[in-house]
């Protein structure tokens, strides 16, 4: 059974840091993996959708990583800003039905 | 540009009670799903749909039922609540399994 870690579950840094935030799955054999952002009190946002085949995918100051050998992803937040904080979330597509397996998230906060 | 629209956003309910959890989205995603989200814990699949008049269960299914006549919407009906029931539920929609999900804002759900 595929099963998603995010660790650690909290991160404080100050401003302007580059920072990495990690996900950790048991089972390679995964369809895409996914990484969203939730706001308090709001819905989730995706950022960035890596295909199985894939090695990384980038937006702006975001940039994935994917290596299925090692069941990890990482995420990518170059020149952090207040604005960046919030709880990210990396969710694994088993297969092409759709179904999506979550981690539990990592709850940024960025100092200014 | 509404994306996908939750209504009620809170709800406070009593044990034994009934009601629907309403869900449309305008963007004719034939993917479309319910979550719901507990604290400390990533996002569990109750039901989701892979188009109108298709459904099936998720990973967490007791108690709850959906049904999809139209692209749009896709309620979620608690049959008789529990306190257990007691989280922040999320529908979502995707073009398909290889586009990302996007998510509404949720309906925070109290079960006294």
């Amino acid at each position: 059974k595929q099963e998603v870690t995010q660790i650690p579950a909290a991160l404080s840094v100050p401003e302007g840091e580059n920072l990495v935030l990690n996900c950790s799955f048991t089972d390679s054999a995964i369809y895409n993996l996914q990484w969203f952002r939730q706001d308090p009190g709001k819905g989730l946002t995706s950022l960035l959708l890596i295909q199985s085949s894939q090695r990384e995918q980038t937006s702006g100051r975001l940039n994935a990583s994917l290596d299925k050998s090692s069941g990890r992803s990482t995420l990518y937040i170059a020149a952090s800003q207040p604005g960046d904080s919030a709880t990210y979330l990396c969710a694994v597509g088993v297969d092409s039905n759709y179904q999506l397996i979550w981690g539990a998230g990592t709850k940024l906060i960025i100092k200014p | 540009n509404a994306g996908v629209t939750q209504t009620p956003k809170f709800q406070v309910l009593k044990t034994g009670q009934s009601m629907t959890l309403q869900c449309a989205q305008d963007m004719n995603h034939e993917y479309m799903s319910w979550y719901r989200q507990d604290p400390g814990m990533g996002l569990r699949l109750i039901h989701y749909s892979v188009g109108a008049g298709i459904t099936d269960q998720g990973e967490v299914p007791n108690g709850y039922n959906v049904s999809r006549s139209t692209t749009e919407d896709f309620p979620l009906r608690l049959l008789s609540a529990a306190p257990s029931q007691t989280s922040v539920y999320f529908c979502a929609s995707s073009l398909n399994s290889n586009q990302p999900q996007h998510f509404g804002d949720g309906t925070r759900l109290s079960i006294l």
